[in-house]
C-alpha cells in the first residue's frame, strides 16, 4: 500500500514570496490533516479536512494560508506571503480509525 | 486544553542500555495515547499506542503502558541499539472530539555503539 505522498521534499523562498505544497492522502482515507512543525518542537495542527470539507481551522493564520481539498483527495497548502517564522516543516497525514499515517514532509526555509 | 509533555532531550546512551522516556499529559476527556517516532530525514512512524486506561503498546521491543492515575504512558526499551536513534514524540487524542493529535515537544535520544 502506498504512503502519503508530499511534494516538494525541499523549498526555499525569500520572504513576501508565495508557496504551495501538495499532498495525496492513503488512498480511501477520508480525513486529510496538515502539520507545522518547527525545528525542535512537535506537529501542530494547522487543519483537518473531512472529505471535502474543512473540519477545522482554528488553528491557520488565515490572513497568509490556505488550503483546499477540491475533489477531496489530494489537498494543497499554500502561503502567501511567506514571513521568515513560517520556516518548518509542514507535515500532511491521513486518518484510517484513530491511527494517522505522515507523509515525509515538506522542509520550507524563508530566507 | 489538552497537553502533552515529555522529557527534554537529547537523551544519550550506549547500546543495549536501559530507555526511559517521560510522558505525562492533561486532557479534557478520555484520550487514546501514542508514540511516534521519526528518523533523520523521514516522517512520523506511528510505533506504539494504548487507548484506556492500563493498556498496554508494544513493537519492536518498545512498551508503554497507559496510566490513568498518574496521567502518563513512559516508554521504555530494555535493550537499545543504534538504530534506534531517532526523535520520539508521545501523542493523544480525545476520543470523542475529531481525532486531532495534540504532539509534546519530542526527545531525541542518541545510541552510541
Amino acid at each position: 500500500e502506498a504512503g502519503v505522498a508530499q511534494s516538494p521534499r525541499y523549498k526555499i523562498i525569500e520572504k513576501r514570496q508565495s508557496v504551495a505544497f501538495w499532498c495525496n492522502p492513503i488512498s480511501g482515507h477520508a480525513t486529510l490533516y496538515w502539520y507545522q512543525q518547527i525545528l525542535g518542537q512537535g506537529p501542530k495542527l494547522l487543519i483537518q479536512f473531512q472529505n471535502n470539507g474543512v473540519v477545522d481551522d482554528s488553528q491557520l493564520p488565515k490572513d497568509r494560508f490556505s488550503a483546499e481539498r477540491l475533489k477531496g483527495v489530494d489537498s494543497t497548502l499554500k502561503i502567501q506571503p511567506a514571513k521568515l517564522e513560517d520556516s518548518a516543516v509542514y507535515l500532511c497525514a491521513s486518518r484510517d480509525g484513530i491511527e494517522q499515517y505522515f507523509g515525509p514532509g515538506t522542509r520550507l526555509t524563508v530566507t | 486544553g489538552n497537553s502533552v509533555t515529555q522529557m527534554e532531550g537529547p537523551v544519550t546512551l550506549s547500546e543495549e542500555a536501559f530507555l526511559t522516556i517521560n510522558c505525562t499529559y492533561t486532557a479534557t476527556g478520555y484520550p487514546s495515547l501514542f508514540w511516534y517516532v521519526q528518523y533523520p530525514g523521514e516522517g512520523l512512524q506511528l510505533l506504539l499506542k494504548a487507548t484506556k486506561a492500563d493498556d498496554k503498546g508494544s513493537n519492536k521491543g518498545f512498551e508503554a503502558t497507559y496510566r490513568k492515575e498518574t496521567t502518563s504512558f513512559h516508554l521504555e526499551k530494555g535493550s537499545v541499539q543504534v538504530s534506534d536513534s531517532a526523535v520520539y514524540f508521545c501523542a493523544l487524542i480525545l476520543n470523542n472530539a475529531g481525532n486531532m493529535l495534540t504532539f509534546g515537544g519530542g526527545t531525541r535520544l542518541m545510541v552510541k555503539p
